[in-house]
């Protein structure tokens, strides 16, 4: 059973640009949730999307935008990229209720 | 708004010795309480998690932590460690069923031989 996919692994981007990230949740959850974390940072919550609808959203700006599909899986964009927008991107899954979040192995993002 | 504190950066300890990573949390309202594992160049791997009920919490790999209310602690143990505990440790909490978490900035262990 695979668990939480991101795509791609690594990604480098120049300051300007826009990015698409990726997640794919684990079998049988529904609920995605996307953290960026800096590097020596913990992981800071960006927004989590349920039923393709975002239900909560942390405190970023509104570059950062999500999308989730009828299969439950997810996109993170981010546009007008910058230097600070440089992080590890963690996707997590779970299903509704459920405390039991799992997490991929993320996406790191190099901003030039 | 929740906040949360881990007091020490980093931690060398030798292997088979005991080990206590501190975690401090900062909330008005009913809390849910987690700890998971950074290894290198991975996502995070949840390694138990306080809920209600015992405030004992036993986990995966031989960690278990206490929650505490009155002193708004949530410290992780390991009785002895072994090389393969090197890591990043992050304490986490949530007030809202798990919707988002707030992490604290992290514990480096380090197991030395």
């Amino acid at each position: 059973d695979a668990g939480v996919t991101q795509s791609p692994t690594h990604l480098i981007k120049t300051r300007g640009q826009q990015v698409t990230l990726r997640c794919s949740p684990k079998s049988g959850h529904d609920t995605v949730s996307w953290y960026q974390q800096a590097l020596g940072q913990g992981p800071q919550f960006i927004f989590q999307y349920y039923e393709e609808e975002e239900r909560q959203r942390g405190n970023f700006p509104d570059r950062f935008s999500g999308h989730q599909f009828p299969n439950y899986s997810s996109e993170l964009n981010v546009n007008a990229l910058l230097l600070g927008d440089s992080a590890l991107y963690l996707c997590a899954s779970s299903w509704t209720a459920n405390y039991g979040y799992t997490f991929g192995s993320g996406t790191r993002l190099t901003v030039v | 708004a929740q906040s949360v504190t881990q007091l020490d950066s980093q931690v060398p300890v030798f292997e088979e010795a005991p080990v206590e990573l501190r975690c401090n949390y900062s909330s008005s309202v009913s809390v849910y309480l987690f700890w998971y594992v950074q290894y290198p160049n991975q996502g995070l791997q949840l390694l138990l998690k306080y809920l209600s009920g015992s405030t004992l919490v036993k986990g995966i790999n031989g960690f278990e932590a206490e929650f505490n209310k009155s002193q708004t602690s949530f410290h992780l143990r390991k009785p002895s460690v072994h090389i393969s505990d090197t890591a990043e440790y992050f304490c986490a909490v949530s007030d809202n069923y798990g919707q988002n978490f707030v992490f604290g900035p992290g514990t480096r262990l380090s197991v030395l031989p």
